[in-house]
């Protein structure tokens, strides 16, 4: 059973402050590890993904993995205003035919920034 | 303008009624996915297909059909046989190179309500 788990938050954070979203998943197959936002009642926009063990930063966003304790997160630094939203992690991996499947997502973490 | 259009935005069915959500892509892109979203919850996979005129079930297919009879085109029909099926209805594709870090982009939405 695939599954990916998430603080549902809310988590708040200051403006400037850094803003960390945590995630793990249980399947150790899992291959590459996305990270969308979704504002309410829109679809969920892509922040960037990863799958490789370490850091991956693009502009304000940084996303770590740890593949042994099988967490992604990711770091918002510089929060603003707009980055409040709903974060969701997913997770893909290989289904037994060789060919990429769907995305597993957790629930996600809603992200307060306070001005 | 490249991208992936869902129509209608908003839709509302009787009981015992059929109902078809539409998803379009010219990205060129050959694999196509649904997703459902309930308030608050995370997204399940209904459906996808990675090639023309094949598809899988998702995790929760029961009471769903579709089908892929052109590269741009994924449908999705919500029968009478889904219990509960007023929610969220995201339809995504992507390159399927056979690569897990395929990356998935999201249609704006379908948002189906049960009379």
């Amino acid at each position: 059973q695939k599954e990916v788990e998430q603080n549902s938050g809310p988590l708040s954070v200051p403006e400037g402050a850094i803003a960390s979203l945590n995630c793990t998943y249980s399947d150790r197959g899992s291959q590459s590890f996305f990270w969308y936002r979704q504002y309410s009642g829109k679809s969920p926009e892509l922040i960037m993904f990863i799958y490789s063990n370490g850091d991956k930063e693009d502009g304000r966003f940084t996303a770590q993995l740890n593949k042994a304790s099988q967490y992604v997160s990711l770091l918002i630094r510089d929060s603003q205003p707009s980055d409040s939203a709903t974060y969701l992690c997913a997770v893909n991996m290989f289904s037994s035919g060789g060919g990429a499947d769907g995305l597993t997502f957790g629930k996600g973490t809603h992200l307060i920034i306070q001005p | 303008d490249g991208g992936i259009t869902q129509s209608p935005k908003y839709l509302f069915r009787k009981e015992g009624q059929n109902v078809t959500l539409s998803c379009e892509q010219n990205l060129n892109h050959d694999a196509m996915y649904w997703y459902r979203q309930d308030p608050g919850q995370g997204l399940r996979l209904i459906y996808y297909s990675q090639i023309v005129n094949d598809f899988q079930k998702g995790d929760i297919a029961e009471g769903y059909s579709v089908s892929r009879e052109k590269k741009e085109s994924f449908p999705l029909t919500v029968t009478s046989a889904q219990k509960n099926p007023t929610a969220f209805y995201l339809c995504a594709s992507s390159k399927f190179s056979g690569g897990s870090t395929d990356t998935q982009y999201f249609g704006p939405g379908t948002r189906l309500t049960v009379l």
